[in-house]
């Protein structure tokens, strides 16, 4: 199976830029790559997706590179609040329904 | 909107037991799914639903019954519970473009998940 690579944890002062990364060098052609996070004793939440533009939202931006291998999650400036399980997520090719398959994501902290 | 809404948020029960997880929506989504995530792990897909009467298996689906008779419920069974099945289950909806499956367009919503464990 096609699967995402993150680092297990990162770390990053508050008020600081955090750049998340996440190789997906099988990704297909037509598949969308998607960021979700998790926070502490919660379900995951919605960050961000893209196809092959860089894209910005209100939480984020996703910097998605040329050949799609790689794409990086950006928090321009890190809360503690930010602090989470980031998850980087694509379908799996041949997959038929399979929709979204989590993997261990990386856990961010934010140190004030 | 009240979004996803689990029900319980704990729940504690004796091998063999059986349960019911509850799972609704007020989107009026057509796909629905329930996830369970252990410890150091990622979240593993159990069941999924793209609509009212039609449901499929997911990555881990022993031991879990799934049902959707409307489009708002979407309840998550255990038969006979088992230690292996202690763990807290995720339940996840969205939209999707037709009845035909999930779009990696569209984004889940999450509710707040149901602590089990199985003694």
């Amino acid at each position: 199976d096609a699967k995402t690579t993150q680092p297990n944890s990162m770390e990053s002062n508050e008020e600081e830029p955090v750049h998340l990364p996440c190789n997906h060098s099988t990704i297909s052609g037509t598949d969308y790559i998607h960021w979700y996070r998790q926070l502490p004793s919660q379900g995951p939440e919605y960050v961000i997706h893209g196809l092959t533009s860089n894209v910005n939202n209100r939480m984020a931006s996703l910097a998605i590179a040329e050949d799609r291998k790689s794409s990086t999650l950006i928090l321009h400036r890190a809360t503690l609040r930010d602090a989470a399980v980031y998850y980087c997520i694509l379908r799996v090719p041949n997959s038929g329904n399979t929709p979204l398959v989590f993997g261990k994501g990386t856990r961010l902290s934010v140190i004030a | 909107n009240a979004g996803v809404t689990q029900t319980p948020k704990f729940q504690v029960l004796k091998t063999g037991q059986s349960m019911t997880l509850q799972c609704a929506q007020d989107m009026n989504h057509e796909y629905m799914s329930w996830y369970r995530q252990d410890p150091g792990m990622g979240l593993r897909l159990i069941h999924y639903s793209v609509g009212a009467g039609i449901t499929d298996q997911g990555e881990v689906p022993n031991g879990y019954n799934v049902s959707r008779s409307t489009t708002e419920d979407f309840p998550l069974r255990l038969l006979s519970a088992a230690p292996s099945q202690t763990s807290v289950y995720f339940c996840a909806s969205s939209h999707t473009p037709g009845r035909t499956g999930w779009s990696l367009r569209e984004k889940l919503f999450f509710g707040s998940g149901t602590q089990l464990s199985v003694l």
